[in-house]
């Protein structure tokens, strides 16, 4: 099986501009969560979709925003970009019941 | 609130030795608690649940319920340990998984 796929990789973004992130998860696989990695931080949930529901979702402001599609992409959203959203952020996919999480590489996002 | 807790950002020890990385929570039903790792260059992916009690690549851990912690343990740390290492919980009836902040874990020649 394909594992995460995450694009872009890379992103350079300027304050006050948005960005849409994208996730594949793994074949089979409904549920899928978003994470930002920072060195400061670690890594901090943001949300979790399955079939295309937000079932839960972190401290994180409303400029963060995610979506699920029926074939369970997903997508995630930062608008009015700040400086400290410069991070890795991570997807992961799992199927549901079975509660591993598998990891994406990442889109490593850099706000100027 | 769901919380975990890895008191160490850098571990270093010498190969051969033996190493243990903390791990606390705080979360007030039954978890299930994981390690994942992330190796250099790698995804981030999981190296051992509770539920499993199973030792993976020699490193074990045990769910201390009175004293809310997940410590993993190897006794002989070997080069390509070095890595960074999550403790991670996921709640019962929830799909959210919170992690601690990481331990680097260093081997020294």
């Amino acid at each position: 099986k394909a594992g995460v796929t995450q694009t872009p990789r890379y992103l350079i973004k300027t304050r006050g501009q948005q960005v849409t992130l994208s996730c594949s998860p793994i074949s089979g696989h409904r549920s899928v969560s978003w994470y930002q990695q920072t060195p400061g931080q670690g890594l901090q949930f943001l949300f979790e979709y399955f079939s295309e529901t937000q079932r839960n979702k972190g401290n994180f402001p409303g400029r963060f925003s995610g979506r699920q599609f029926s074939n369970s992409r997903s997508e995630m959203n930062v608008s009015t970009l700040e400086l400290g959203d410069s991070a890795l952020y991570l997807c992961a996919s799992s199927n549901a019941g079975y509660n591993e999480q598998f990891f994406g590489p990442g889109t490593r996002l850099t706000v100027l | 609130a769901q919380r975990v807790t890895q008191p160490e950002k850098l571990l270093s020890v010498f190969k051969g030795a033996p190493v243990e990385l903390k791990c606390n929570y705080s979360y007030s039903g039954s978890p299930e608690l994981f390690w994942y790792v992330q190796y250099s260059r790698q995804r981030l992916q999981l190296l051992l649940r509770h539920i499993s009690r199973e030792s993976i690549k020699g490193f074990t851990a045990d769910l201390n319920k009175g004293e809310t912690s997940f410590h993993l343990k190897k006794p002989f740390a070997q080069e390509e340990d070095s890595a960074m290492y999550y403790c991670a919980l996921k709640g019962s009836g929830d799909d959210k998984i919170i992690f601690g902040k990481g331990t680097r874990l260093h081997i020294l020649p």
